[in-house]
């Protein structure tokens, strides 16, 4: 099947510093990308839809100012968290669309862990 | 607004019993729908799907029954293994456009 990868899988930063996080469709091309979030023990929660070429679509409760999302090829997208703060540590995954016919097939990648000190 | 719920939030159970889950929908638009795994730390990943037009698919272990009148899914996992303690996402995709909705999830512990 289809695989995304995500780069860092795991990082630490001090508070007020940036970090970047990326996600690769590796063979296939991706139009959209989604970027989640997961608190512990909780479900995913849709940050963003990323889409080739245009701004990304934040869900209601998410500040676009600090979640920077860029979808600059067509398997790239990065998600840059701004001046972090501790209470954006947390597990980030990404995912990317595969479109065959007129089917959609999303595909994940392993995930981030943002550790923020 | 849920739009694809998955009420139980956890589920134990002996292994090589079976493992059922759940799922539940309201938008009548969806017409393919999923199952994902996934361990802590790790990205959800692809387990088994079925689309509208069929009430059950298996593979292996793994079943889906889709029933549409009652806008219900459920995965069923015989025998069930340690292994497959994780936690199940259902998700559904309407027959336009490309987003797809996820349940809450549910955790399921298989006890040796």
């Amino acid at each position: 099947g289809a695989v995304v990868s995500q780069h860092p899988s795991w990082v630490i930063c001090k508070s007020g510093t940036s970090v970047k996080i990326e996600c690769r469709s590796l063979d296939f091309q991706a139009t959209t990308m989604f970027w989640y979030r997961q608190f512990p023990k909780q479900s995913l929660m849709l940050m963003a839809t990323s889409n080739e070429g245009s701004k990304a679509t934040y869900e209601q409760g998410v500040e676009k100012d600090k979640f920077l999302i860029n979808h600059a090829s067509l398997t790239l997208s990065t998600l840059t968290v701004t001046s972090a703060h501790p209470e954006d540590s947390s597990f980030y995954i990404c995912s990317a669309i595969s479109q065959t016919g007129k089917r959609y097939e999303q595909y994940f990648g392993p995930g981030t862990r943002l550790t923020v000190t | 607004d849920q739009q694809v719920k998955q009420n139980s939030p956890s589920l134990s159970v002996q292994e090589g019993r079976i493992s059922i889950l759940n799922c539940d929908y309201t938008n009548s638009m969806f017409d393919y729908f999923l199952w994902y795994k996934k361990y802590p730390a790790e990205g959800p990943t692809f387990l088994i799907s079925i689309s509208s037009i069929k009430d059950k698919n298996e593979d292996g272990r793994f079943t889906v029954f889709l029933n549409k009148s009652a806008k219900h899914l459920s995965l069923h996992i015989v025998p069930s293994q340690p292994g497959d303690s994780a936690v199940y996402f259902c998700a559904a995709s309407p027959n336009t456009g490309n987003q797809f909705y996820f349940g809450t999830g549910t955790s399921l512990t298989v006890i040796p």
